[in-house]
């Protein structure tokens, strides 16, 4: 089964501060996603990636960054948190030729103080 | 653009009676829809997948959908709701390059 991870279940962060998520997923996936999920939103695609140091700018990118340096791991970054950027953040994965099928993890709750 | 419209954000449901989950969608050419659940505190899982094949597509967990071009139409079906049932669904459109779009989600309850 495929697995993908993040790296904190709950954060708590504040103001102005640099915040990174980081994902992790076991399968070799070339795609890899970060969404938000807000109540009454749905999800909304912040930023993904096909390939190692690749991305493109999904349909939120403002006040976010994010790196792949490694196949397995992508991270989001947040440059100087605010406090309408407290959300539940979502990672993805997908494989090349099923992207339509993608993996997620359990989610990261960040609150921003 | 392109996207999905959730018509009910909450469904409430006996245990043992059909689940109704509406969804409408919005796209100049066939397009391929999903279905995905999320249960309280785990990750979103697909449910099932339209991409053209065939209009009525099975799904786990009992679930079925139906594409109807006719009414832009691609609703969640079960015949007979059981509680493991309650979560959250979001209908989901699949565009260009791989990006998925979510409706805004139905939250399934399913009472006693």
């Amino acid at each position: 089964d495929v697995k993908v991870t993040q790296s904190s279940r709950y954060l708590v962060k504040r103001t102005g501060e640099k915040v990174f998520l980081e994902c992790v997923q076991d399968m070799d996936h070339e795609n890899m996603f970060w969404y938000r999920q807000d109540p009454g939103l749905g999800l909304r695609l912040i930023y993904f990636s096909y390939d190692v140091k690749m991305k493109e700018k999904g349909d939120i990118p403002e006040g976010y960054s994010v790196s792949r340096e490694k196949k397995e791991r992508f991270s989001l970054i947040l440059e100087s948190a605010s406090t309408n950027q407290t959300s539940m953040y979502l990672c993805a994965s997908s494989a090349p030729g099923r992207t339509y099928e993608q993996y997620f993890g359990p989610g990261t709750r960040l609150t921003v103080t | 653009a392109q996207s999905v419209t959730q018509l009910d954000s909450h469904v409430s449901v006996s245990e043992g009676t059909p689940v109704l989950l509406r969804c409408n969608y919005s796209s100049s050419y066939s397009p391929s829809l999903f279905w995905y659940v999320q249960h309280p505190n785990k990750g979103l899982q697909l449910l099932l997948k339209y991409t053209s094949a065939a209009t009525l597509v099975k799904g786990i967990n009992g679930f079925e959908a139906e594409f109807k071009k006719s009414e832009t139409s691609f609703h969640l079906t079960k015949p007979s709701a059981h509680m493991s049932d309650a979560a959250e669904y979001f209908c989901v459109w699949g565009g260009t390059a791989s990006k998925l779009t979510f409706g805004t989600g139905t939250r399934l309850q399913v009472t006693l």
